[in-house]
């Protein structure tokens, strides 16, 4: 069954500890995204990759930081330095072949900083 | 940069009723997509426009990209309860960083 998966559902963690959501997919898409999600907004860019070992930065990347070590892997660690990561978090993925534009989004990890 | 507006940001609709949702740019937009969040759930692809102009309709939803491109449009026809969502516009930039509008979010009333 292809797809995305994300985890955990839920976390939840202490203020000032990084955490590592981690995004899988295996659709064989070589590009790969992640957005943060606030109650009642749109969703906006943290980080996107392009191709293996490349990334590189969206809207809102400050106190956030990802890896591209391999294609069907993007995992995007919370810092401490993100003042206020209590939020939703979506990744997603995209078929570069083909001309195909749909992203697909995992089911999403709701994050909450205590 | 390039971003898009979209309104209503609420639609409160009767059951049976048709309503329309608009996603307006100040630029000329080279892709438009659309994208429909349940509650709960994460952003599932609805269908992409890029022809000036263009109409495609799937079953009770018929879309529309503007002459100019600046604009895109969702009716509803009949609204169902299934309906209920948030409904997203995005478009895709040459850098493929896909931006999103802030959604309108639709209830439906039975």
């Amino acid at each position: 069954d292809g797809g995305i998966t994300q985890s955990p559902k839920y976390l939840f963690r202490k203020e000032g500890q990084n955490v590592t959501l981690s995004c899988e997919q295996n659709l064989n898409h070589d590009a790969m995204y992640w957005y943060r999600q606030d109650p009642g907004q749109g969703l906006r860019l943290i980080y996107y990759s392009q191709i293996v070992n490349d990334f590189q930065k969206g809207d809102i990347a400050e106190g956030y930081s990802v890896s591209r070590e391999k294609k069907e892997s993007f995992p995007l660690t919370v810092t401490s330095a993100q003042k206020n990561p209590t939020a939703f978090y979506l990744c997603a993925s995209r078929g570069v072949a083909g001309g195909k534009n749909e992203q697909f989004f995992g089911p999403g990890t709701r994050l909450t900083v205590l | 940069g390039q971003q898009v507006m979209q309104i209503p940001q609420y639609q409160h609709v009767q059951e049976g009723e048709d309503f329309t949702t608009y996603c307006n740019s100040s630029t000329t937009l080279s892709n438009i997509q659309w994208y429909k969040q349940r509650p709960g759930g994460h952003p599932v692809f609805l269908i992409q426009l890029v022809k000036s102009g263009e109409v495609k309709k799937q079953k009770r939803l018929t879309f529309q990209f503007g002459e100019a491109k600046k604009n895109s449009s969702l009716h509803i026809t009949a609204t169902q309860t299934t309906d209920v969502g948030t409904y997203f516009c995005a478009f895709l930039s040459n850098d493929y960083k896909l931006s999103f509008g802030a959604g309108t979010t639709v209830t439906v009333r039975a």
